[in-house]
């Protein structure tokens, strides 16, 4: 069965600091990937989607910025956080037969 | 406008009352639609999905479609607390070819 990991679960970070995301996908072959932003009592904000390798889309221009150096991994970074980058972020895939998408637990991102 | 609409709420029912939840789209070639729940500090997870008109019923889960209105909606039968969570309508755009979500409807069930 397919299984999707995300982690760090929770961080807290100071403005002006760099950040990596990381989610792996497990169980399944050139998925589609996703990065979400939710903030609080918000619903989901589309940051970026990758089709396959090194190929990502950008939904919102913004300070953060997403990698696929490999199949199954995707990862969301940011040079330097800002206050607003404060939320949850999730990660999801979808692929094959189903047009469902499958969320990671997230990672909630407070920045100080 | 936004391509998928869900009353924000937030929706109270009481224990063992049908909760109903509305979410209408756009998209007309629109051809899948999901729900998932979100539970508070979770993350989504998908409890149903339906692709042609009419109803689909999964345990206490009713899924309705009817795409001449473009309007997707569930019921919970006989409500429980363990239900209260946000609440996401999901639409798979045949010309984005991406799940498209709504911002949620926060569910509240009263023990």
């Amino acid at each position: 069965s397919q299984t999707i990991h995300q982690w760090p679960a929770t961080l807290v970070q100071p403005v002006g600091s760099p950040l990596s995301l990381e989610c792996t996908v497990e169980g399944t072959s050139n998925p589609n990937l996703y990065w979400y932003r939710q903030a609080a009592g918000r619903g989901l904000q589309l940051l970026f989607y990758s089709i396959g390798i090194g190929q990502i889309s950008s939904e919102v221009p913004q300070n953060l910025s997403a990698s696929r150096p490999q199949d199954r991994q995707f990862i969301l970074s940011s040079k330097t956080l800002l206050l607003s980058d404060s939320g949850f972020y999730l990660c999801a895939w979808s692929g094959g037969m189903s047009q469902d998408y499958t969320f990671g637990s997230g990672t909630r991102l407070t920045v100080v | 406008q936004k391509e998928v609409e869900q009353n924000s709420g937030p929706l109270s029912v009481p224990e063992g009352a049908i909760a109903s939840l509305n979410c209408t789209y756009s998209d007309r070639v629109s051809q899948s639609f999901f729900w998932y729940r979100q539970y508070s500090g979770k993350s989504p997870e998908l409890i149903m999905s339906i692709y042609s008109n009419g109803d689909k019923e999964d345990g206490r889960f009713t899924a309705q479609l009817n795409k001449a209105s473009q309007y997707v909606s569930l019921l919970i039968r006989d409500s429980q607390p363990s239900d209260s969570a946000t609440y996401l309508c999901a639409v798979f755009s045949g010309s984005a070819r991406q799940l498209t979500f709504g911002s949620g409807t926060q569910l509240t069930v009263l023990p």
